[in-house]
């Protein structure tokens, strides 16, 4: 257990439709980072922040996906208007203060789009 | 994009045979990082190897790292049908930039 959790483990949602997943890192982690990862394949970068700040975005998140860190607590990843192409594995993801080491994981949040 | 290709993407072997996977990438790196994962679970790290290292181990692990032909393998040695997973390696360009991911190996030790 990494202390990282995610809600929900499952969400299945039709096409057009708004979904939200939160992501609680333990407190140390001043570094946080959403992947996205589909079947046969390894995670990819969408964003993270350190602290509150948003510092790097990935090409894959379009204006369709948007993420917070309020107070450098949780975070939550928003999709508006999803596509079925959204379909995939959100994983969460902590590590501490520093250059980028080992990475912490929550077990994901799965998005099923009909 | 995935800078990281592990090889080969599947592998099969037997309990106590030892399981070498291999990840080549393309650009300089700080580190390398290897992770687990089982199925429809989260990744765990298992270890990092910096870019002025040539081996590390831990425990069953042993991951050596050729910075010149760009390539890393990680050895379990003895493995149990409980190694059975998906391997990915990850490299970070440099201290603060995110890690990235291979495709990934998918180990499976028949008991």
């Amino acid at each position: 257990d990494t202390g990282v959790s995610q809600d929900p483990r499952h969400k299945i949602t039709k096409r057009g439709q708004n979904v939200t997943f939160r992501c609680d890192p333990i407190s140390e982690h001043n570094r946080l980072y959403w992947y996205r990862q589909t079947l046969g394949q390894g995670p990819e970068f969408l964003t993270y922040f350190q602290n509150e700040a948003q510092l790097e975005k990935s090409r894959l998140l379009s204006d369709r996906f948007s993420a917070e860190r309020p107070k450098g607590s949780f975070s939550t990843l928003e999709i508006q208007r999803t596509e079925q192409g959204d379909s995939a594995m959100y994983l969460c993801a902590g590590s501490g203060q520093g250059t980028t080491g080992e990475l912490f994981f929550g077990e994901g949040s799965r998005l099923t789009v009909l | 994009s995935q800078q990281g290709e592990e090889d080969p993407q599947a592998l099969s072997i037997q309990e106590g045979e030892n399981a070498t996977m291999n990840c080549s990438y393309k650009t300089s790196i700080n580190n390398l990082q290897w992770y687990r994962q089982n199925s429809g679970r989260g990744l765990v790290h298992l270890i990092l190897i910096r870019s002025n290292e040539r081996e590390k181990h831990s425990g069953r692990l042993r991951v050596t790292l050729d910075t010149s032909k760009k390539s890393s393998s990680l050895l379990i040695t003895a493995s149990r049908a409980a190694d059975t997973a998906s391997y990915f390696c990850a490299t970070a360009a440099s201290g603060n930039t995110p890690l990235v991911f291979g495709k990934g190996t998918r180990l499976s030790v028949i008991a």
